[in-house]
């Protein structure tokens, strides 16, 4: 029933190892997203998908490389995990462009890089 | 830098009464947004008005919208305990496809 889910909801995780985040949504939008929260609470945008293609790339370092192999699903991959990772990752989705219209969350997924 | 920054950045009330936060931003924009996130969940969306639009009513929330003055405001009527979450408001840009995310506002309703 969840409308986005994403896993898995918490990871622990040394410096330098890759990890993975799932994000699924069954609303049937044409538009997935990447958030990041830090601890201040500070949502900031990392990327978005539109029907598989990126359009939006923000500052983010190239360790982090998104993957949408359809318009229901965008996965997040991490190579070398940094301390400065350590956040909550949320994923979004909306229908269209996403500019007039409203985001759907996932609940997040809190890495914590050691 | 950040689009949207809130007023004030907490907040605590008794059960009943009034919450009012303010969200202010820089650029033209599309429409404004605001969100709710309780405590390790994902942010839930309330009501969106569009640059068109001054004021908008959905149940006990009520948002202002002033243009002019690129500010917004954010009021819960006859607050709940279960109010208790952080609010943010979000900018959707007249250029662009994302919307930009204030620092949020921290809500404490004391029952």
């Amino acid at each position: 029933d969840t409308a986005v889910s994403q896993t898995p909801k918490y990871l622990v995780t040394q410096m330098g190892n890759d990890k993975s985040i799932k994000c699924e949504q069954n609303l049937g939008h044409d538009t997935m997203y990447w958030y990041k929260q830090d601890s201040k609470k500070f949502l900031k945008i990392m990327f978005s998908y539109n029907n598989k293609e990126l359009i939006i790339n923000e500052t983010v370092p190239n360790r982090f490389s998104p993957k949408s192999p359809d318009k229901a699903h965008l996965n997040l991959h991490i190579n070398s995990l940094e301390l400065g990772d350590s956040a909550v990752y949320f994923c979004a989705s909306t229908d269209r462009d996403g500019t007039n219209e409203k985001l759907f969350f996932g609940s997040g997924t809190q890495l914590s890089v050691l | 830098s950040q689009q949207g920054e809130e007023d004030p950045q907490a907040l605590s009330i008794q059960e009943g009464e009034n919450a009012t936060m303010n969200c202010s931003y820089k650029t033209s924009i599309n429409n404004l947004q605001w969100y709710r996130q309780n405590s390790g969940r994902g942010l839930v969306h309330l009501i969106l008005i569009r640059s068109n639009e001054r004021e908008k009513h959905s149940g006990r929330l009520r948002v202002t919208l002033d243009t002019s003055k690129k500010s917004s405001s954010l009021l819960i009527t006859a607050s709940r305990a279960a109010d208790t979450a952080s609010y943010f408001c979000a900018t959707g840009a007249r250029y662009g496809n994302k919307l930009v995310f204030g620092a949020g506002t921290i809500l404490r309703v004391k029952s």
